[in-house]
């Protein structure tokens, strides 16, 4: 099982549309969980932390589901601006660096 | 934006040449970390820093090696470059105590070996 797996999408929704997107890590023993952003061509940059209870900032909600260890991002009434490359990013083993997923791109269309 | 550039931000060179990017800090950061990102792989660690002089590798460290003389600066060296390290280069500093901590990143520097 690879350490962070992502769905690579890509995911094409209209604006205004409510999108969802799962991630599955292999450590059970991760503390620390991320959700970046990429735009295309440019560097990744940090969207959102993940918390165990979880937590909501605007439009997007992250969950942790520690059990089934899986992390969640929901985007609602989704923008054009939105259109990139979503990173699931999880701590690697001996937690002194981060793992990061392929990415699942995402698409908003007018 | 973290204070964090990168240098050069493109470079076309040779097979058989070395090479050495630059990351640089301002923001006193005890945490760098060097990643390659390409299609198909996602961001791969090559090697990181948690001290001056203090460096470890990463999943993809081989023909790479690293230096830090100082806080601010973080050079990566690929001694005889290969078509196969044609990437994009990213740094990313971590002011955690632990590494596994936010990692902010610089603007990338897109290599090309030839």
């Amino acid at each position: 099982r690879k350490e962070v797996e992502q769905d690579p999408g890509p995911f094409n929704v209209p604006e205004g549309a409510t999108v969802a997107f799962n991630c599955t890590y292999s450590n059970s023993a991760s503390q620390s969980f991320f959700w970046y952003r990429q735009d295309c061509r440019k560097e990744p940059k940090l969207l959102m932390s993940v918390y165990s209870s979880g937590n909501e900032d605007g439009r997007f909600t992250a969950q942790l589901n520690r059990a089934s260890q899986y992390i969640s991002l929901l985007i609602r009434d989704s923008k054009l601006s939105d259109s990139a490359t979503y990173l699931c990013v999880v701590n690697s083993q001996a937690g002194t660096a981060l793992i990061f997923g392929k990415g699942t791109t995402l698409s908003v269309s007018s | 934006d973290a204070g964090i550039t990168q240098s050069p931000r493109h470079k076309v060179t040779e097979t058989g040449t070395p090479v050495t990017l630059r990351c640089h800090q301002t923001e006193n950061h005890r945490y760098m970390y060097w990643y390659r990102q390409d299609p198909g792989h996602g961001l791969r660690l090559i090697h990181y820093s948690y001290g001056v002089k203090d460096t470890d590798k990463g999943e993809v460290s081989d023909g790479y090696s690293v230096s830090r003389s100082k806080t601010e600066d973080f050079l990566l060296t690929l001694e005889s470059a290969t078509s196969s390290q044609t990437s994009v280069y990213f740094c990313a500093i971590s002011g955690g105590t632990r590494g596994a901590d936010t990692q902010y990143f610089g603007p990338g520097t897109r290599l090309t070996v030839l």
